[in-house]
């Protein structure tokens, strides 16, 4: 059983298109976040939702909107697509807590064309 | 600005060896240290973590060695095998903080 799921895996659009990645976790977490990594690796926390509520809001373009409709779902939606937008993203989740481990999804790598 | 600076951004190392990643952090104030292990095509998985009021903990042939004083903290792999090639990521959060501040990554790739 996929503990963190992203879907889809590969996603390849023009520029300018709008698109949506979206990520469930059957481990009854309670927080959940997206990530980006880019070419470097590095990985940059964009969002997070703890019990559906917003609690972590990066300096992330407002072309990028997530949505979480439970706390076992967190999707990332994304306006009018640009090439800097490339990279992986990662879904994750944990409970609450300082000190919990955080699950990573398998990751959706988006290439913008 | 990143918060947790990481050393080397990559290394090779020969199987059977030692491969030594370090970590600075700034703020005094975070506690919890993960380390995460990312194999290609990958999400980041935990492989050992630590607390800043213990000097060193060790999971089989991984050893996290923290130095409060210093601020800084490394991982060290022992008798390092080609399957341990992958991206180590250091970590670190606050209490009571939802974030976790990732290091830049250090690629390990061990030869056979």
């Amino acid at each position: 059983d996929t503990a963190v799921s992203q879907t889809p895996k590969y996603l390849v659009t023009q520029m300018g298109n709008d698109k949506s990645i979206k990520c469930e976790q059957n481990l009854g977490h309670d927080t959940m976040y997206w990530y980006k990594q880019d070419s470097k690796k590095f990985l940059k926390i964009m969002f997070s939702y703890n019990n559906k509520e917003l609690i972590i809001n990066e300096t992330v373009p407002n072309r990028f909107s997530p949505k979480s409709p439970d706390k076992a779902h967190l999707n990332l939606h994304i306006n009018s697509l640009e090439l800097g937008d490339s990279a992986v993203y990662f879904c994750a989740s944990k409970l609450q807590g300082w000190n919990t481990e955080a699950f990573f999804g398998q990751g959706t790598r988006l290439t913008v064309v | 600005q990143q918060q947790v600076k990481q050393s080397p951004q990559s290394l090779i190392v020969q199987k059977g060896g030692i491969s030594i990643i370090n970590c600075a952090y700034e703020n005094t104030a975070f506690d919890y240290f993960p380390w995460y292990q990312q194999f290609p095509g990958k999400g980041p998985a935990l492989l050992i973590a630590i607390r800043p009021d213990v000097s060193e903990k060790k999971e089989g042939r991984f050893t996290i060695s923290f130095n409060k004083s210093a601020k800084q903290f490394s991982l060290h792999i022992m008798d390092s095998q080609p399957g341990d090639s992958a991206t180590y990521f250091c970590a670190a959060s606050l209490t009571n903080d939802y974030k976790l501040s990732f290091g830049a990554g250090t690629t390990v790739t061990v030869r056979a």
